[in-house]
């Protein structure tokens, strides 16, 4: 089974603070997201990476970046933390091209428990 | 832009009841996929569905893609307490097919 692990299942942080959160994924799969996921407005992509030191843009990145150093761990950095990023926070993983058996759009996505994050 | 419309919104349901839970959009999609989310959790995939008209089940679940691929709809007989959840319908990106695009989600709680 896919094993995604994210590295807090809460966590509280100050304003003004430096946040990271980690995901880490043992299948070595290609694609990894971050989301996140509020009340009302379901889940919201805020960054992903394609491959090793690849990222792009989802429909939130504001006041968060992305690291991805190597292939299994992904990471969410809140550059300076603001109330309004408290949230549950959710890790996913994906195969990509190398899942030549399965059409992009059709491959699952794999989630981790999820970090609830609270800044003060 | 593509919206998925999930409804209801809120079900709360007796222990043994049937229970329908829809997805709706006006684009055409090439699949979509049903996920569900106990509390405390992430998402799960339950099933992906390709083939307008396609019926597919899992165990008590029915699931049901449109014969025109723009909805859909899951079924579950006899709920159980442990269907308790949040089942989410998410579709490709035209745009970009590595990401998907989410329903905000039907929350569902079975009651003894």
């Amino acid at each position: 089974d896919v094993k995604v692990t994210q590295s807090s299942r809460y966590l509280v942080k100050r304003t003004g603070e430096k946040v990271f959160l980690e995901c880490v994924q043992d299948m070595d799969h290609e694609n990894m997201f971050w989301y996140r996921q509020d009340p009302g407005l379901g889940l919201r992509l805020i960054y992903f990476s394609y491959d090793v030191k690849m990222k792009e843009k989802g429909d939130i990145p504001e006041g968060y970046s992305v690291s991805r150093e190597k292939k299994e761990r992904f990471s969410l950095i809140l550059e300076s933390a603001s109330t309004n990023q408290t949230s549950m926070y959710l890790c996913a993983s994906s195969w990509g091209l190398r899942d030549r058996t399965t059409p992009m759009g059709n491959q699952p996505q794999h989630f981790g428990d999820g970090t609830r994050l609270s800044i003060l | 832009t593509q919206l998925l419309e999930q409804s209801p919104q809120f079900l709360s349901i007796q222990e043994g009841e049937n229970l329908t839970v829809y997805c709706n959009s006006s684009s055409v999609f090439s699949s979509l996929q049903w996920y569900r989310q106990e509390p405390g959790e992430g998402p799960v995939l339950l099933v992906t569905v390709v083939t307008g008209g396609e019926v597919k089940k899992l165990k008590r679940l029915t699931f049901q893609f449109g014969d025109a691929r723009k909805d859909s709809s899951l079924h579950i007989t006899a709920a159980q307490p442990g269907d308790t959840g949040l089942y989410l319908c998410a579709v490709v990106n035209a745009g970009n097919n590595r990401k998907l695009i989410w329903g905000l989600g039907t929350s569902l709680a079975v009651n003894p």
